[in-house]
């Protein structure tokens, strides 16, 4: 069974399309993350969210909008599509939102902004 | 606030050469470390952390890694390179207080010549 899994794994739409990302975790955890992987490989935080509250929000333009309906779920929605968010996103899941709790990464959905 | 650095976009061995992949870390807060490989077109999986208690940790796949406070590093070693060992491969840092987000480092692309 996968443990964190998203949907798209690929995604490609026009500018100014708004389009959604969804994840989901089967291992029970209580803290999920979005984070973002530019092409030169780097690896950026955006949101997160502990048991459906919202507990990080670095600063992504509000285009951006995470949603948790439930602490095993964690969608990312975005509005008005730029060329600049074309990127891999991934979902990510820990057990608690400790510090030395390790994060459990999904596959990635790459999304191309044309 | 947190921060790592990777010494070396890009480390070519040879297949069975020791393998040698630098990490410094700045940190507030005593650091929890981890290192994470991306396989291409995948998501990240855990190799290894360091969460304060021996300075010396082991991960899968014959990796390890050494935490030295005087040096603020965290270096991954592995003794024999395999042609499956090819990726990249991330430092990241844990941050601290209520903080839990996850810092890369920009990250390092292992080549394993036959």
């Amino acid at each position: 069974d996968t443990a964190v899994s998203q949907t798209p794994k690929y995604l490609v739409t026009q500018m100014g399309n708004d389009k959604s990302i969804k994840c989901e975790q089967n291992l029970g955890h209580d803290t999920m993350y979005w984070y973002k992987q530019d092409s030169k490989k780097f690896l950026k935080i955006m949101f997160s969210y502990n048991n459906k509250e919202l507990i990080i929000n670095e600063t992504v333009p509000n285009r951006f909008s995470p949603k948790s309906p439930d602490k095993a779920h964690l969608n990312l929605h975005i509005n008005s599509l730029e060329l600049g968010d074309s990127a891999v996103y991934f979902c990510a899941s820990s057990q608690e939102g400790g510090r030395s709790y390790e994060q459990y990464f999904g596959p990635g959905t790459r999304l191309t902004v044309t | 606030a947190q921060s790592v650095t990777q010494l070396g976009s890009h480390v070519s061995v040879s297949e069975g050469a020791l393998v040698l992949l630098r990490c410094n870390y700045s940190s507030s807060v005593p650091p929890y470390l981890f290192w994470y490989v991306q396989y291409p077109n995948q998501g990240l999986q855990l190799l290894l952390k360091y969460t304060s208690a021996a300075t010396l940790v082991k991960g899968i796949n014959g990796f390890e890694a050494e935490f030295k406070k005087s040096e603020t590093s965290f270096h991954l070693t592995k003794p024999s390179a395999h042609m499956s060992d090819a990726a990249e491969y991330f430092c990241a840092v844990s941050g601290g207080g209520s903080n839990y987000k996850l810092t890369f480092g920009k990250g390092t692309l292992l080549t394993v010549n036959p």
